[in-house]
């Protein structure tokens, strides 16, 4: 099974543009959730995706936003970007549902390390 | 205060040497992760547990609810095991991606 995959890998950007970032999960896997980490604050919750929806949100201001697609993919977006924004972005996939005796593991992804200047 | 305290930050060990690594957290859980970081970021999931003890390996993690603790133990400890050990927790009634993090403890084993 293939893991969860994250483009791009790097990126640089100036302050004030824009980007897209993207998560593709495990196959079958309906959650998705964002984090930043850097080295002042460590991981953080970003957000997280269920079928589509958002089903929970962290103390990030609105210029974060994300979104997921029918195919369970998911994209996150950063508007006006400020040297602050600097991180490694960690989605992180798993089936999102409480089974009995089972798991709800997280995968995660290999990160997008953004660069703002 | 961080909701997800890690002791110790930084560990040195000699091969071979056991390990341990706590952590410790403020309110009621459902699931408490233990997660690894190698350098370059890629981070994978040794543990989720919600009671009592898991093993794989090397590795053995357990947690006590009512203390609100859990450590991680390495035996054997070889180079390869050097990397970031993170705690992570779901709160009671929090979504299964909504995790918080521990500050994490940097562990270095020597040959």
């Amino acid at each position: 099974k293939a893991g969860v995959t994250q483009t791009p890998r790097y990126l640089i950007k100036t302050r004030g543009q824009q980007v897209t970032l993207s998560c593709s999960p495990i196959s079958g896997h309906r959650s998705v959730s964002w984090y930043q980490q850097t080295p002042g604050q460590g991981l953080q919750f970003l957000f997280e995706y269920f079928s589509e929806t958002q089903r929970n949100k962290g103390n990030f201001p609105g210029r974060f936003s994300g979104r997921q697609f029918s195919n369970s993919r998911s994209e996150m977006n950063v508007s006006t970007l400020e040297l602050g924004d600097s991180a490694l972005y960690l989605c992180a996939s798993s089936l999102g549902l409480i089974l009995a005796g089972g798991s709800n593991e997280q995968f995660f992804g290999p990160g997008t390390r953004l660069t703002v200047l | 205060k961080n909701e997800v305290e890690q002791s110790p930050q930084n560990l040195t060990a000699q091969e071979g040497e056991f390990i341990t690594i706590n952590c410790s957290y403020s309110v009621g859980i459902s699931a408490l992760h233990w997660l690894q970081q190698h350098p370059g970021g890629g981070i994978v999931s040794l543990f989720m547990l919600s009671s009592g003890k898991k093993k794989h390996g090397r590795l053995i993690a357990t947690i006590n609810i009512q203390e609100k603790h859990s450590s991680l133990h390495i035996t054997a400890s070889h180079p390869r095991d050097s990397a970031v050990y993170i705690c992570a927790v779901t709160y009671r009634g929090g979504s299964q991606g909504n995790l918080i993090f521990g500050k994490g403890t940097k562990l270095s084993v020597k040959p």
